[in-house]
C-alpha cells in the first residue's frame, strides 16, 4: 500500500506564530486530505485538495502530485488550533501519523 | 451538508459480550462506509470498506468473523463487535461517501471498554 510520512511529528507554537506541516506520500495518488483531530476525537475535514493551492481563512494547503507532497500552512495560529493535523491519501485514505500541534497563549 | 453520525458515542461492556455501533449519512446517500479504528496516541488504521447492499471488504489481519459490518441503506451501516475482549478496546470511527466523489467525512467516533 502507498507510505504516508508527515512530518514534524510534534509541533509547539506561540499563538500568532506560522508554521508549515508536510506530508509525503509514496505513489501517485488521486485523492488527498487534510484533517484536524480535535481533543474529543472528531476529525475535522480542512481539505481535499489532491492537486493544487486552496485556502480557507487561516488555513492553506499546497499539493504538489507529480513530487508526492503536500503542505500545510497555519497562519497566526490560535490555541483552538491545538490538535492533531493528519493527511490521508488514496480512495480507501491511508492515514500518516499524525502531528500535534500545540499553540500556547 | 455532509453530516454523519454514530451511535453510541461510548459504550462499555462486560469481555465475552457483542456490541454493536451504528453509522449514518445524515442529509447524503453514502454507497461507500467505512470503519477505522484508532488506538491511544496512533493513528487511524482501516478495517473494511463497505458498499451499499454487497459484503464488507476486510484489510488484512481484520477477523471478519469478530468484525461483523453491514451496509443495508444508503445512510446506514453498522460494526458489531462480537465476543468483545479487552484488547477490543478502542476508539472505532466510521466514514461515508458519496457516489462519483472521492472526499470522504467521518463520523465522531465511538470510544469502546470492555472490561
Amino acid at each position: 500500500g502507498i507510505q504516508v510520512e508527515q512530518s514534524p511529528p510534534d509541533l509547539i507554537l506561540q499563538e500568532g506564530a506560522n508554521s508549515t506541516l508536510r506530508c509525503n506520500f509514496s505513489d501517485s495518488v488521486n485523492n488527498l486530505q487534510w484533517f484536524h483531530q480535535n481533543p474529543w476525537g472528531q476529525l475535522i475535514n480542512l481539505f481535499y485538495i489532491p492537486s493544487g493551492t486552496k485556502q480557507n481563512g487561516r488555513l492553506s494547503a499546497t499539493t504538489v502530485a507529480t513530487e508526492r507532497y503536500s503542505l500545510l500552512y497555519i497562519s497566526s495560529s490560535q490555541t483552538t488550533d491545538s490538535g492533531v493535523y493528519f493527511c490521508a491519501v488514496d480512495y480507501k485514505l491511508s492515514f500518516g501519523a499524525g502531528t500535534t500541534v500545540t499553540v500556547r497563549a | 451538508g455532509a453530516v454523519v453520525s454514530q451511535h453510541p458515542s461510548r459504550v462499555i461492556c462486560k469481555s465475552g459480550t457483542s456490541v454493536k455501533i451504528e453509522c449514518r449519512s445524515l442529509d447524503f446517500q453514502a454507497t461507500t462506509m467505512f470503519w477505522y479504528r484508532q488506538f491511544p496516541k496512533q493513528s487511524l488504521m482501516l478495517m473494511a470498506t463497505s458498499n451499499e447492499g454487497s459484503k464488507a471488504t476486510y484489510e488484512q489481519g481484520v477477523e471478519k468473523d469478530k468484525f461483523l459490518i453491514n451496509h443495508a441503506s444508503l445512510t446506514l451501516s453498522t460494526l458489531t463487535v462480537t465476543s468483545a475482549h479487552p484488547e477490543d478496546s478502542s476508539f472505532y470511527i466510521c466514514s461515508a461517501r458519496g457516489a462519483r466523489v472521492f472526499e470522504q467525512y467521518f463520523g465522531p467516533g465511538t470510544r469502546l471498554t470492555v472490561t
